[in-house]
């Protein structure tokens, strides 16, 4: 299974734009790229998932450049509601999802 | 919300005593997946299940087992509690196994004391 590794921690302000980048290097051909929100006491909530090139939803964009080896999650203009752990997962098709530790983002006013 | 339950919110256990947790899946989905997390990690992947069958198992030992029943919910159950075994309990549904997204469910906060 492909590991991932993604910055333990991040600060940012509110109205800003994050960008949260993972590490995959072991990237299978068959690997698609899904990013999960987790809010303390609850269960992780999907972001959004890519295969190649750039994915965009109403929440956030997802870049993947050619080489598959990273991806970045986009947030625009974030909101003291954001503050969550972000999740980076490979997930290979037909398999398990694997979590890291992800990505804890502070908000600040 | 994501149309997941699980049952119950909290639960406290001694060492060496049994549980039962549930989980209804969202509906239509067939496929529930348990994870456990302990404070401060990532959920750990504990097993799957797909129409009623076992579909993959991650690093638990065999005390840990599950079921599904014919509509799709089902339950983990985790015989002769260790003091480790203390962790927030999560169920997720989808439709089908493999790469498409998981609903969860809020979680059972499992305290074993």
């Amino acid at each position: 299974l492909a590991k991932t590794t993604q910055p333990i921690s991040m600060d940012s302000y509110e109205g800003q734009e994050v960008n949260i980048t993972c590490s995959h290097n072991n990237i299978a051909t068959n690997d698609y790229i899904t990013w999960y929100q987790q809010f303390p006491s609850q269960g992780p909530r999907f972001i959004i998932q890519g295969y190649k090139t750039k994915v965009t939803n109403e929440v956030a964009s997802l870049f993947i450049p050619a080489d598959r080896k990273s991806s970045t999650l986009s947030l625009p203009r974030v909101s003291l509601s954001d503050t969550a752990v972000y999740y980076c997962l490979v997930v290979p098709e037909g398999q398990n999802f694997v979590f890291g530790p992800g990505t804890r983002l502070s908000v600040l006013p | 919300e994501t149309g997941v339950t699980q049952s119950p919110t909290h639960l406290i256990k001694t060492r060496g005593q049994q549980v039962t947790l549930r989980c209804s899946s969202q509906s239509g989905h067939n496929t529930v997946s348990w994870y456990q997390q302990a404070l401060g990690q990532g959920p750990q992947f504990i097993f799957q299940y797909y129409r009623e069958e076992e579909n993959g198992r991650g690093n638990f030992p065999p005390r840990f087992s599950g079921l599904q029943f014919p509509n799709y919910s089902s339950e983990l159950n985790v015989n002769a509690l260790e003091l480790d075994d203390s962790a927030l309990y999560l169920c997720a549904s989808s439709l089908n196994s493999g790469v498409g997204e998981q609903y969860f469910g809020p979680g059972t906060r499992l305290t074993v004391t």
